[in-house]
């Protein structure tokens, strides 16, 4: 079946360590989105790539970093200079830019303890 | 940037009660879509709606782009309908802005 898989589901971080959260789809789009978020609000641009080897910041990119060395993948690191990492994230992916339908992953939860 | 509201913020429904959610924006748009989240935060797509009507089983939408509103309509509700509804826009290359949802509770 083609989709985006995100893992892990449910991810709990220390203070001060990096995490990488995965993202992979099977639907051959070139683009691809990381958002955030917050208990009861809209979701947050955190980075977006629209052809492999490139990619730009979102409204929120201060924090955390991206790859795309894959058309298939996209993994987002939050670092610990991010200041409030405990939320929800969304992987999404659209067939060319941000005027095409745009598809989600289920999310992973991460936790900072 | 662009401002998406939506209106209202909660609605709380009988099971087989209609519905009408509402999207507000503040400048014209390439893209609109719907999105329903459900309790596990799972985003499905509903409708990708810049103009026009559009149905799919219970669930219509229509977009005013003139007017700058997109309308959301749930006939005969279930329980299953349950979770937050989103409208997201973009105008020109920029980035979709997503609003901040309506959580909608359909009681048995």
């Amino acid at each position: 079946d083609g989709g985006i898989t995100q893992s892990p589901k449910y991810l709990f971080r220390k203070e001060g360590q990096n995490v990488t959260l995965s993202c992979e789809q099977n639907l051959n789009h070139d683009a691809m989105y990381w958002y955030r978020q917050d208990p009861g609000q809209g979701l947050r641009l955190i980075y977006y790539s629209q052809i492999v080897n490139d990619f730009q910041k979102g409204d929120i990119a201060e924090g955390y970093s991206v790859s795309r060395e894959k058309k298939e993948s996209f993994p987002l690191t939050v670092t610990s200079a991010q200041k409030n990492p405990t939320a929800f994230y969304l992987c999404a992916s659209s067939i060319g830019g941000f005027e095409d339908t745009q598809y989600f992953g289920p999310g992973t939860r991460l936790t900072v303890l | 940037g662009i401002q998406v509201e939506q209106s209202p913020p909660d609605l709380i429904l009988q099971e087989g009660a209609n519905s009408t959610l509402r999207c507000n924006f503040s400048d014209s748009v390439n893209n609109l879509q719907w999105f329903h989240q459900n309790p596990w935060g799972q985003l499905i797509n509903l409708f990708y709606i810049p103009s026009g009507t559009k149905q799919n089983g219970r669930l219509s939408a229509t977009t005013v782009a003139t007017e700058r509103y997109s309308l959301l309509y749930i006939s005969s509700s279930q329980t299953t309908d349950s979770g937050v509804y989103f409208c997201a826009v973009n105008t020109g290359r920029r980035a979709l802005t997503f609003g901040s949802g309506t959580r909608l509770q359909v009681q048995p």
